[in-house]
This record gives structure tokens, sequence and C-alpha cells, in this order.
């Protein structure tokens, strides 16, 4: 049973363009989350998707930057236009359940993202 | 709004030895779920051990244990008999359990453990 799958496991992306971050979350899983973990730091919440829904975008800058989960394929992070300052790891995790003490996320590997 | 706080950035351990990292948290919410996650050089998220808000007996996981004290809003986590192979940052992390909740974790900043051979 395959794991959550990220890809491109690493990214660079000059200042200006877009990075397009690709999740697949584990087989059976409908629920994704996407996290940044700068530098030194801990991971920081962004988004919570379901199945073509946006349920929980708190964590996710205002501009730039976009996430989907459509109804086939993987979910994709999208930020338009990067700057320094998004040069992080961004990770995807997935949950077969919200909520659910007895569904822990499950983490990929994450993306690398690296801006010159 | 909750916060994760370890305020041990770094941390040491000969190796076979115990090593206990410390996880602070607020909240105001009476049930939830509190979890440590080991982060290897490889970037994985590894789920170490996890503990139910209103269970008093504290986690246990093999050579990993928690020591949970709701009152003191405090969830450390002890290694015993450490090896090479635990080096890593742990990141501690909460969840809330209420029905409105999103399941999102919050993390606190992480600590580095080294272990010395």
């Amino acid at each position: 049973n395959a794991g959550v799958m990220q890809n491109p496991r690493h990214l660079v992306r000059r200042r200006g363009q877009e990075a397009r971050l690709r999740c697949s979350p584990m087989k059976g899983h409908s629920h994704v989350y996407w996290y940044r973990q700068l530098p030194e730091e801990g991971l920081k919440f962004m988004v919570y998707l379901q199945k073509e829904n946006i349920i929980d975008e708190s964590g996710m800058p205002k501009e730039r930057f976009s996430a989907e989960f459509p109804k086939e394929g993987p979910s994709i992070l999208r930020i338009q236009q990067v700057v320094r300052g998004d040069s992080a790891a961004y990770f995807c995790a997935s949950s077969p359940r919200s909520s659910s003490y007895n569904s822990p996320l499950h983490f990929g590997n994450g993306t690398r993202l690296t801006v010159t | 709004a909750q916060t994760v706080t370890q305020s041990q950035p770094e941390m040491s351990v000969q190796e076979a030895e115990t090593v206990t990292l410390s996880c602070t948290y607020d909240t105001s919410e009476s049930d939830y779920y509190l979890f440590w996650y080991k982060q290897p050089p490889s970037r994985q998220m590894i789920l170490v051990i996890r503990q139910e808000a209103y269970k008093q007996q504290n986690a246990t996981e093999n050579r990993f244990s928690v020591n949970f004290q709701k009152a003191a809003k405090s969830f450390s986590l002890k290694i015993s008999d450490s090896q090479l192979g635990d080096a890593a940052m742990y990141f501690c992390a909460y969840r809330s359990s209420g029905s409105s909740n999103t399941g999102k974790l919050i993390f606190g900043q992480g600590t580095t453990l080294q272990v010395k051979p």
C-alpha cells in the first residue's frame, strides 16, 4: 500500500515563476492537508481539503497561494509569482477521516522549494 | 487558539542512555489528542506516539513513553536505551477532537536530538 506521494521532491524556481506541488494521498484517503516548514522551524498548517472542496484555508497566505483537490487526480498546491520567502519544505498529509484519533495523519516526504 | 511550545532547541544523549524531551501546550479544550513525530534528515515525518487527553494512562510504544500531565498542560517524551537511529528532529503536536474541528495538527518548533556513540 503506497504511502502519501509528493512530487517533485525538489523544485527550483526563479523569482516570479509559478510553482506547482503535487500530492497523491494514500489509497482510500479523501482528506488532504498541506503544511509548510521553514528552515529550523516546525510545520505550519496551510489548508485542508476534501475531494472538490476547501474546508479550512485559515493558514494560507491571501495572495499568490491556492490549492485544489479535484475529483480525479492529485491535490495541487500552486504558488504564483514566487518570492525568496516562499523557499521552504511543503508537506502533504492525508487521512481517511478528518478528526478521529484512529485516523492519524500520514505524511509524504515533502517537496523542497528553492526560489533563486 | 491553541499553541504548542518546545523549549529545548537541541538535546544530546549518550547511546543506551535515557533522554526526555519537553513539550507544553495551551488550550481551553478538555478533549484533544497529542502526538510526537520524528523527522530524520530524510524529511519523512514519522509518528512516534500518541495520547488521548481523556486517558490518564501514559502511552508507551516500546522504548518511547510519554509523561502526560493534563493539569500542567505538559506532554514530555522519554526515549529509553537511546540508539543512533533515534537522532532526528522531534516535534510535539496537538489536535482538537471536537466535532467542528478540521483535524489539523498544530506543531511545536521542534527539538533536535543528537545521539552520541
